[in-house]
């Protein structure tokens, strides 16, 4: 069976501190990853995706997030936070079937 | 190029009637999603549509419809609305090859308010 789990629905960092989103999946045959920011009212934004090419991958605004098999995690990372960056993040996951799995979601709170 | 357009942005109806969604999406992709999305439930996958035909489909009443035309456009209905239809409506569109989703683009959504 397919799903991802976010741990932590609420995170609150610091501004220009480190930002550490959780996110760990299950799949029973290699998936795609996926990381996408959702602003108040608008649509998911994709910040970056792992398709079986680096197990690091940078994605916009900063963020990066690194695949790791032997922990089925796909955290995501930025070095230094800014005010810009609250909002709700999603980690997702899609496999072979064409089907697409959200995370529950992770509310990131910047405080100045 | 373009993104995924949803059309309208914000509607407000009344328990009892009916809405229709609309949403384009980017040229090229054959592949759109629809999602609902509350503050308790989260995103909840509504239907999946592919050259028009529905290819997957999540848990929700027959009230929930949608068509997909040969354009890729596609529209959701829902019937008979109820308060708990208020939402965040998500399209996605994305470019499937074979079996594989790269991963979807977003619309902006319409947010739905049923009074």
């Amino acid at each position: 069976a397919q799903s991802v789990t976010q741990l932590g629905s609420h995170v609150s960092v610091s501004e220009g501190a480190l930002v550490l989103l959780r996110c760990n999946y299950s799949s029973s045959v290699p998936p795609y990853l996926f990381w996408y920011v959702q602003y108040p009212n608008q649509g998911l934004q994709l910040l970056l995706k792992y398709t079986s090419a680096a197990t690091l991958v940078k994605g916009i605004n900063g963020f990066e997030a690194e695949f790791k098999k032997s922990e089925t995690s796909f955290h995501l990372t930025k070095p230094s936070a800014h005010m810009s960056d609250a909002a709700e993040y999603f980690c997702a996951l899609s496999n072979t079937g064409n089907q697409f799995y959200f995370g529950t979601g992770t509310s990131l709170t910047v405080i100045p | 190029k373009a993104g995924v357009t949803q059309t309208p942005r914000y509607l407000i109806k009344t328990r009892g009637q009916q809405v229709t969604l609309s949403c384009s999406p980017i040229s090229g992709h054959r592949s759109v999603s629809w999602y609902q999305q509350t503050p308790g439930q989260g995103l909840q996958f509504l239907f999946e549509y592919f050259s028009e035909t529905q290819r997957n489909k999540g848990n929700f009443p027959g009230r929930f419809s949608g068509r997909q035309f040969s354009n890729s456009r596609s529209e959701m209905n829902v019937s008979t609305l109820e308060l708990g239809d208020s939402a965040l409506y998500l399209c996605a569109s994305s470019s499937v090859t074979g079996q594989a989703n790269y991963g979807y683009t977003f619309g902006s959504g319409t947010r739905l308010t049923v009074v």
